[in-house]
């Protein structure tokens, strides 16, 4: 079983609508969980980060935590085509910067 | 100019020859790694460097070596390419001060090893 694991996607939403994107990991201990977006040919940038139980916003993004089910998701609300990128979910311990373990990825198409 | 600086940025070779992927960092943080990027598997950790002295073998470290010739320079080399080290690499840097688990990524290094 992968440490960290996302659905590959493709996931395909109208622009407007609410794309819904989810990852599971298996570490137990894990205390730091971030979203990073990475466009094709480019490189990864981080746009959400969450560290404890519940729901933290951040404009149109909101990421979603919930450690006793091992899961962590990331809702993109009035979904744009600018947000069509592959999201990369990745999961470390607490105050081990940079040692993260990062899913396979989603794709998301924003269909206009 | 990028922050965090690969060279080459495409590289084509063959199977055992020696390979060398640097990176160079303005941003002044301590921390450095080195991804590599599959399609399917994410990102994986090959090394990883919390300061100059400081060198650690991440996931998938076997076939691959590197240097920290300074805090701004962290460079991955294969001894021996092979095909299956085809992939994208990815230096990176991050400071704890600046938000913990933010890494800044370089421009990647695409490597075909025929």
């Amino acid at each position: 079983q992968k440490e960290v694991e996302q659905n590959s996607g493709p996931l395909s939403v109208p622009e407007g609508a609410i794309a819904s994107l989810n990852c599971t990991y298996s570490d137990r201990v894990s205390q730091s969980f971030f979203w990073y977006r990475q466009y094709s040919g480019k490189s990864p940038e981080l746009i959400m980060s969450i560290y404890s139980n519940g729901d933290k916003e951040d404009g149109r993004f909101t990421a979603q935590l919930n450690k006793a089910s091992q899961y962590v998701s990331l809702l993109i609300r009035d979904s744009q085509p600018s947000d069509s990128a592959t999201y990369l979910c990745a999961v470390g311990p607490y105050n081990q910067g940079g040692k993260l373990i990062f899913g396979q990825g989603t794709e998301l198409s924003v269909k206009p | 100019d990028a922050d965090v600086t690969q060279t080459p940025r495409n590289r084509i070779t063959k199977t055992g020859k020696r390979i060398m992927l640097e990176c160079s960092q303005t941003k002044g943080h301590d921390r450095m790694y080195w991804y590599r990027q599959d399609p399917g598997l994410g990102l994986r950790l090959i090394y990883y460097s919390f300061d100059v002295k400081d060198i650690n073998k991440g996931e998938i470290s076997d076939g691959y070596s590197v240097s920290r010739q300074a805090q701004a320079k962290f460079s991955l080399s294969l001894e021996s390419a092979i095909p299956n080290q085809t992939a994208l690499y990815f230096c990176a840097t991050s400071d704890p001060a600046w938000g913990i688990g933010e890494l800044f990524f370089g421009e990647g290094s695409r490597l075909t090893v025929l």
